[in-house]
């Protein structure tokens, strides 16, 4: 079985500032991974993927992050950030067996403050 | 993109009664749709798999008979909380997939449920 661990479970940073917002996971078999993001009063929001292939996966709104399988990490990064930004963000992983099956983290709420 | 729509977007029962959320794909069909069961500050958990014209697969712990799914055509799924509790109580939110795209779910706005 997969679990996920998103240790902060809020991040507040100033605009323009970078982040990282952390992922580890555990799995004994290879695994797929998410981040997905939950903006107020909205539905999660798939904001990158990790399936295969390249390591660094990128978001079309600046976001990235980095498979680690030594690490088992999955961190997520964004070099300078939106007040726009703000959200609440899930890393969530499957195994490639069963890869519909998501297993999500308890979440990291982001706050951009100006 | 792939658009799923939940209804009601909340909802306030009395203990003992029945509610019915319904999860609609908009823009495509799927073929595979998911119901999860969010917990304040906690993470969403699974509770069942369904597939269009097949019975629902109910994770460990969830009871079937409580929750009712129902995944009647390509574009509606039905979750129905049967004489619920206020342990009922939650955010229930479904996700739905293609096989245009069996790797990725898009996820609803979810439905509150308070029940008295």
């Amino acid at each position: 079985a997969q679990s996920v661990t998103q240790l902060d479970s809020q991040v507040p940073v100033f605009e323009e500032a970078p982040v990282e917002l952390r992922c580890n996971y555990s799995s004994s078999v290879s695994v797929y991974l998410f981040w997905y993001v939950q903006y107020p009063n909205q539905g999660l929001q798939l904001l990158l993927k990790y399936l295969s292939g390249s390591t660094l996966v990128e978001s079309i709104n600046g976001f990235e992050a980095e498979f680690n399988k030594s690490q088992t990490s999955f961190h997520l990064r964004k070099p300078s950030v939106h007040i726009s930004d703000t959200a609440e963000y899930f890393c969530a992983v499957s195994d490639q067996d069963s890869f519909q099956k998501l297993v999500f983290g308890t979440g990291t709420r982001l706050l951009v403050s100006p | 993109g792939a658009v799923v729509s939940q209804h009601p977007s909340w909802v306030i029962c009395k203990s003992g009664t029945s509610v019915k959320i319904e999860c609609r794909s908009l823009d495509f069909q799927a073929t595979t749709m998911f119901w999860y069961r969010q917990f304040p500050k906690q993470s969403l958990m699974l509770m069942a798999t369904s597939n269009e014209g097949s019975k629902a697969t109910y994770e460990q712990g969830v009871e079937k008979d409580k929750f009712l799914i129902n995944h009647a055509s390509l574009t509606l799924s039905t979750l129905t909380v049967t004489s619920a509790h206020p342990e009922d109580s939650s955010f229930y939110i479904c996700s739905a997939s293609s096989v245009l795209f069996t790797d990725t779910q898009y996820f609803g706005p979810g439905t509150r449920l308070t029940v008295l």
